[in-house]
């Protein structure tokens, strides 16, 4: 089983700054099987990244995802009050599909 | 848009049921995944199935474990027999076979306990 590591566990920002949330595997994954979700309180997640750097519609260009191999990482250039929430990196490399721990993006 | 339903409440070494109705869409059509969430364990994807016959399930459950997809009711159930406290979670229906998960139901919670 691919264990995925998120960090930090909290990330304590102000609006306006930038975002920098990372998620390292236990071994190599294929960077087209890599995905981010967000989650609110009280909702589901919900996708906000595929294929490592491809985001999802509903999400504006203010993130970005990068990586590949065992290290991935979700970028939000400038927080809006919107995006304070708790992100999910996860492979579907390799079966079982298994996601990390999160990380919560507080309001400093 | 997906909605799961079954019992809130399951009791220790009892068997949990849950379904979940897909609406705007055939169930038929794409694949289908339950997923689960604990504060302990976090996000724990639990098995996938399609209408063809296509399955596969986490090892960690796959022995207590059994989906099915019911074509003429447009839904798909979970089956998670030996219920302990450890399968506390909220349970979700998602669209997806492995990742890119989405949309997601928006969850029930089940309670293990006596």
């Amino acid at each position: 089983e691919i264990v995925l590591t998120q960090s930090p566990g909290t990330l304590s920002l102000s609006p306006g700054e930038r975002a920098i949330l990372s998620c390292r595997a236990s071994q190599s994954v294929s960077s087209s099987f890599f995905a981010w979700y967000q989650q609110k309180p009280g909702q589901a997640p919900r996708l906000l990244i595929y294929g490592a750097s491809t985001r999802a519609t509903d999400f504006p260009d203010r993130f970005s995802g990068s990586g590949s191999g065992t290290d991935f990482t979700l970028t939000i250039s400038r927080l809006e009050p919107e995006d304070f929430a708790v992100y999910y990196c996860q492979q579907y490399g390799g079966s079982p599909y298994t996601f990390g721990q999160g990380t919560k993006l507080e309001i400093k | 848009q997906l909605q799961e339903s079954g019992p809130g409440l399951v009791k220790p070494s009892e068997t949990l049921s849950l379904t979940c109705t897909v609406s705007g869409g055939s169930v038929s059509s794409h694949y289908w995944s339950w997923i689960r969430q604990t504060p302990g364990k976090g996000l724990e994807w639990i098995a996938y199935i399609h209408q063809n016959g296509d399955t596969n399930s986490n090892p960690s459950l796959k022995s207590r474990l059994s989906i099915s997809v019911d074509t003429s009711k447009n839904q798909f159930s979970l089956k998670l027999s030996s219920m302990t406290a450890a399968d506390t979670a909220v349970y979700y229906c998602v669209l997806g076979s492995t990742g890119e998960f989405g949309p997601w139901g928006q969850g029930i919670l089940v309670t293990v306990s006596s």
